[in-house]
């Protein structure tokens, strides 16, 4: 099993330029969660699917979009990036029942000039 | 709104020597997770704590509920150079979905060989 794979790894866009971070699982989760963490700051939820068809926003949901295409896959758009939108960006899926603990990716590098 | 802290932010230690982070909610927890990240890393999870007053080892590490189920710890005893790493407590959001969960602001530990 590969767990949650993310692509791309790493990324550099212009202000403005438009991207999708994709996300996949192959643990059989029915939630998976978008964070991005930045220096100091912890790990802030960006959006969250608590089950295949369902979004909600997290704390940081601005300048963001977020597709669940089925239960392996959560996408993460951004529509114009800024600066402020320089992060490292993780997934992570999560199964339900007695153990709630989340499996993350290996992030993706997004430096936005 | 909900708040999870954690001391010390940063912490250096000699190898041997033991060490302690604390973790802190605003708001009283159903359980409480404990992540670490190794440099340039993903969280990964390390345990899941659901009793009041509840402690639980792996190997050198101890971990804690307190009681009242608002704050928690992470001891680990006779640090190794492979414990270095940010730890991350997390807890779910109030009044939320169990699986969405709020991070603490992190660890960061040093070890010196």
């Amino acid at each position: 099993n590969a767990g949650v794979t993310q692509t791309p790894k790493f990324q550099v866009l212009k202000t403005g330029q438009s991207m999708t971070l994709q996300c996949a699982q192959d643990m059989n989760h029915n939630s998976m969660y978008w964070y991005r963490q930045d220096p100091g700051m912890g790990l802030r939820l960006i959006y969250y699917s608590a089950s295949e068809g369902t979004t909600d926003k997290g704390e940081v949901p601005n300048g963001y979009n977020v597709s669940r295409l089925n239960k392996r896959e959560f996408s993460l758009r951004l529509e114009s990036a800024a600066p402020s939108q320089t992060s490292v960006y993780f997934c992570a899926s999560s199964r339900q029942g007695a153990d709630w603990a989340q499996y993350f990716g290996p992030g993706t590098r997004l430096t936005v000039l | 709104g909900q708040q999870v802290m954690q001391i010390p932010q940063y912490q250096h230690v000699q190898e041997g020597e033991d060490f302690t982070t604390y973790c802190n909610s605003s708001t009283t927890l159903s359980n409480i997770q404990w992540y670490k990240q190794r440099p340039g890393g993903h969280p990964v999870f390390l345990i899941q704590l659901v009793k009041s007053g509840e402690v639980k080892k792996q190997k050198r590490l101890t971990f804690q509920f307190g009681e009242a189920k608002k704050n928690s710890s992470l001891h680990i005893t006779a640090t190794q150079t492979t414990d270095v790493g940010t730890y991350f407590c997390a807890g779910p959001t109030y009044g939320g979905a169990t699986n969405k969960l709020i991070f603490g602001t992190g660890t960061l530990l040093a070890v010196q060989p």
